[in-house]
């Protein structure tokens, strides 16, 4: 049973674009919910997390936007570089990142046109 | 500094066979978790050890088995390879004193492909 369903599938946006990656979660003793970047050959990056005692957090062109009440959660990637093409995942855990196994989200696939 | 270092990169074993892989965390980290990732998969828990005990599981079966050295190295097994067990297994290191702060860094994982 998937616990953290993430959308959509692939995502293309022109340079300069907003890339919107959404996700939706089930289990409310969640705490901590991450954002991985994850290029071909390599292994998964944290890009940037949120708790949900805060309805958003920013760090630089990447924002997350976080609603308790509907169990989701967004990743907004503001004016999106082809640099940025690559694969997203969503993450969700009940202990916080480093004690707890953490729940991934299918991935999305962005891809930023020149 | 090193970051997450696996070991082997790639590997190629046939179905009924064994297999070992290894993992040495980030300086300064003392917890190893396994994840397994299928083609076109987010990936999935399989285990976590800290002070060389497994510390929480996920949902695979017992042919995964782990271990963790005393200098926070970590090894995971699989035994009776399945044509499923076909994957990318990532290791990720953390500190456990962080626990609610801290991050998974993860390395670059062991592409497996049983035939």
């Amino acid at each position: 049973q998937q616990q953290v369903k993430q959308s959509p599938q692939s995502l293309i946006v022109q340079k300069g674009g907003i890339s919107i990656i959404n996700c939706a979660y089930e289990n409310t003793a969640f705490d901590y919910f991450p954002w991985y970047q994850q290029f071909p050959g390599k292994g998964p990056a944290l890009l940037i997390a949120i708790r949900p005692d805060v309805s958003e957090k920013k760090e630089g062109r990447f924002t997350i936007s976080f609603n308790k009440s509907a169990k989701q959660f967004s990743l907004h990637i503001m004016d999106s570089q082809p640099g940025d093409s690559a694969t997203y995942f969503c993450a969700a855990s009940q202990y916080g990142g480093s004690q707890g196994n953490l729940i991934f989200g299918k991935g999305t696939k962005l891809s930023v046109k020149p | 500094d090193a970051g997450v270092t696996q070991s082997p990169t790639h590997l190629i074993k046939t179905r009924g066979q064994q297999v070992t892989l290894r993992c040495s965390p980030k300086s300064g980290h003392d917890t190893v978790s396994w994840y397994q990732q299928a083609l076109g998969q987010g990936p999935q828990f399989i285990f976590q050890y800290y002070e060389e005990e497994e510390r929480q599981r996920g949902n695979f079966p017992d042919r995964f088995s782990g271990h963790q050295f005393p200098n926070y190295s970590s090894e995971l097994n699989v035994n009776a390879l399945l044509l499923g067990d076909s994957a990318l297994y990532l290791c990720a290191s953390s500190l456990w004193g962080l626990a609610g702060v801290g991050e998974l860094f993860f390395g670059e994982g062991s592409r497996l492909t049983v035939l």
